[in-house]
């Protein structure tokens, strides 16, 4: 198994840009999690999915993110517009029982 | 919702001592407990856990202890070497309506110094 796989690794935008990460979470897992993480705020959980129904969102932090999950192999989050604070490391999990395996991540650096 | 706590936020031994690392939680539904380790410019990755019918598993090195009672977990690392350098996260899961949600506390960075 292949393990999470997230693309791009490495994004850099300009202000103002749509970003769109995308994951690819382990076959058979029915749970996705999609997280950000910086120095200042540590590992915040933006939004997950069951079995591609998006369960708890309060996390996204305003209207300019979204999320899908189309389908049990592939969830996709969007920032439009990015801004300068978007600027983390987005992390994409997967689980079916409890214990979460990330992927690599996806550094967003918007200028 | 769940609050997760751990301490401390920084940490700093000797190679071969031993390093232990705490965590609280608040909902008393949790029941299970993974702890995650990250290295520099990688993701975290899941180095040990604990389930609530368990007091205390070890892997080699580490071990984990679980005091349901008093709502507090803890990572310990023996005889620590300079690879185990990186950030540790504890976190909780509860049952019900948040199955599967982790939530993680704030990450406590261990330095083993040679």
């Amino acid at each position: 198994d292949a393990g999470v796989i997230q693309s791009p690794r490495h994004e850099v935008t300009e202000m103002g840009q749509e970003v769109t990460l995308r994951c690819k979470p382990i076959s058979g897992h029915d749970y996705l999690f999609w997280y950000r993480q910086t120095m200042m705020r540590g590992l915040e959980l933006l939004i997950y999915f069951n079995n591609n129904v998006p369960i708890d969102d309060s996390g996204m932090p305003e209207d300019r993110f979204s999320a899908k999950m189309p389908n049990a192999s592939f969830s996709t989050l969007k920032i439009q517009p990015s801004e300068p604070r978007d600027s983390a490391v987005y992390f994409c999990a997967s689980s079916s029982r409890g214990t979460q395996y990330f992927g690599p991540g996806t550094r967003l650096t918007v200028l | 919702g769940e609050n997760v706590e751990q301490h401390p936020s920084t940490l700093s031994v000797q190679e071969g001592d031993s390093a232990v690392i705490k965590c609280t939680y608040s909902d008393s539904a949790s029941n299970y407990f993974p702890w995650y380790k990250q290295e520099l410019g990688k993701r975290p990755q899941l180095i040990i856990d604990i389930r609530s019918n368990v007091g205390e598993k070890k892997d080699q090195r580490i071990a984990v202890t679980l005091n349901k009672t008093a709502k507090h977990f803890s990572l310990h690392i023996t005889e620590t070497q300079p690879e185990d350098s990186a950030v540790y996260f504890c976190a909780a899961s509860a049952g019900g309506t948040s199955y599967g949600k982790l939530t993680f506390g704030q990450g406590t960075i261990l330095t083993v110094h040679p």
